[in-house]
């Protein structure tokens, strides 16, 4: 069975500065897919970033970067230039393939609270 | 485009009774997926349904079900409710198939169950 784990439970990280979320997972599947969620306190799991096993190069989108670090099983999401709005709970996520279908269920983390301090 | 609506917002029941728990996926999605993510606990997986049929589904009790409709919109039932189901139930769509990154899974923005 896959396991995601996030050992940061909460951070507190002055606005303008980057922050890194750990996250670290364990699977025996040679193909599967990486993800961060954002959620707010309203509830909805926003999708940020995504990388795949065979992708080379680490994922970017916008102010958001994933530092994939195949052989050493961790998926860390680097937010640079934070800013107030980015105050929320972070959770990473991995996709699980089994049998002919490609997408089945995704296995999350317990997520890490961010919090961006003026 | 429309992302994945889910109705009701919030939802309040009594032990025993029965819940209905509605997924509109963004269009052309064909799956659903529904998870449960009970106060101060990650989200646990419940269903998935593609095509109609239900393909796997988490570790929950079978008073746990739902559907899926031939416009890909589904419903999550739960029977006899418990206490311990109140929690955010979030709903999910994405293509079954494609090319890697696009079975990314997008919530909707979820119903909030409350069982007295």
């Amino acid at each position: 069975a896959q396991k995601i784990t996030q050992t940061q439970p909460g951070m507190f990280v002055q606005e303008k500065e980057a922050v890194t979320l750990d996250c670290t997972y364990d699977t025996s599947d040679q193909s599967y897919g990486l993800f961060w969620y954002k959620q707010p306190s309203s509830g909805e799991m926003i999708f940020l970033i995504y990388q795949g096993s065979y992708d080379e190069q680490n994922a970017t989108e916008g102010r958001y970067s994933l530092n994939f670090q195949k052989a050493r099983k961790s998926a860390n999401l680097v937010i640079s230039a934070s800013q107030l709005g980015d105050s929320a709970m972070y959770f990473c996520a991995m996709r699980e393939v089994l049998g002919d279908f490609g997408n089945e269920k995704l296995t999350f983390g317990t997520g890490t609270r961010l919090t961006i301090i003026p | 485009e429309a992302g994945v609506t889910q109705s009701p917002t919030h939802l309040i029941k009594t032990r025993g009774q029965q819940a209905t728990l509605r997924c509109s996926p963004i269009s052309g999605h064909t799956s659903v997926y529904w998870y449960q993510q009970a106060l101060g606990l990650g989200l646990q997986f419940l269903l998935w349904y593609d095509e109609g049929e239900e393909r796997n589904r988490g570790n929950f009790p079978p008073r746990f079900s739902g559907r899926q409709f031939p416009n890909y919109s589904s419903e999550l039932n739960v029977n006899a409710l418990e206490l311990e189901d109140s929690a955010l139930y979030l709903c999910a769509s994405s293509w079954a198939w494609g090319l890697a990154g696009e079975e990314t899974q997008y919530f909707g923005p979820g119903t909030r169950l409350l069982v007295l």
